[in-house]
């Protein structure tokens, strides 16, 4: 049970470049979320999925796309980087047990736009 | 609007007591989590509050007002390990908002 994977774990991009972000989770968890962390600014939501074959904008979405490819899967794009983009990228996949939501977190991509 | 608002930082000594306080702007959620993050690491779940009052766990707890829009986290005990990052977050709907978060720094 590996919990939350992301690739890759480090990347390094030139503005303008395009790349996709991958996230996978083994939980059977129905909700699955992209955010990015940048220092003093918390954890900021790009986009989240509540289930399988749908997908909504957060707080942050611009410049970003996603695809819930399945249950498992949840991808993050980079259409055209920038170096506003330069972040930590974590994914998460949450368990709803009555009111209380507990997310799992990937070990996070370092993303650095050049 | 929402917002969860945290101290930035916080310094406590090896072995004492630290209190780490989150006080909320919105409406309408189901309870308060604590989150922790180690430099470098991923957040990890710490603890849940769907009521109102004290929940523990170990050496953590948690302590939820919602008539104040208050909550906070109780560290005791403190070892060196707790230095980290720790978020407060509500449920919103199908999201969770986190606060920006508080960093712990222990002195020996």
């Amino acid at each position: 049970n590996a919990g939350v994977t992301q690739t890759p774990k480090f990347q390094v991009l030139k503005t303008g470049q395009s790349m996709t972000l991958q996230c996978a989770q083994d939980m059977n968890h129905n909700s699955m979320y992209w955010y990015r962390q940048d220092p003093g600014m918390g954890l900021r939501l790009i986009y989240y999925s509540a289930s399988e074959g749908t997908t909504d904008k957060g707080e942050v979405p611009n410049g970003y796309n996603v695809s819930r490819l399945n249950k498992r899967e949840f991808s993050l794009r980079l259409e055209s980087a920038a170096p506003s983009q330069t972040s930590v990228y974590f994914c998460a996949s949450s368990a709803q047990t009555g009111n209380q939501e507990t997310q799992y977190f990937g070990p996070g991509t370092r993303l650095l736009v050049l | 609007g929402q917002s969860l608002e945290q101290p930035s930082e916080v310094t406590a000594v090896e072995g004492a007591i630290v209190q780490i306080n989150c006080t909320y702007q919105t409406s309408g959620f189901y309870g308060l989590s604590w989150y922790q993050q180690h430099d470098g690491g991923a957040p990890t779940f710490l603890s849940y509050n769907g009521l109102d009052g004290l929940e523990e766990t170990g050496r953590f707890s948690s302590f939820l007002s919602r008539s104040d829009s208050y909550g906070y986290l109780l560290l005791q005990e403190l070892q060196m390990k707790d230095s980290a990052s720790y978020f407060c977050a509500v449920e919103r709907g199908d999201k969770i908002i986190f606060g920006k978060g508080t960093r712990l720094h222990i002195l020996p």
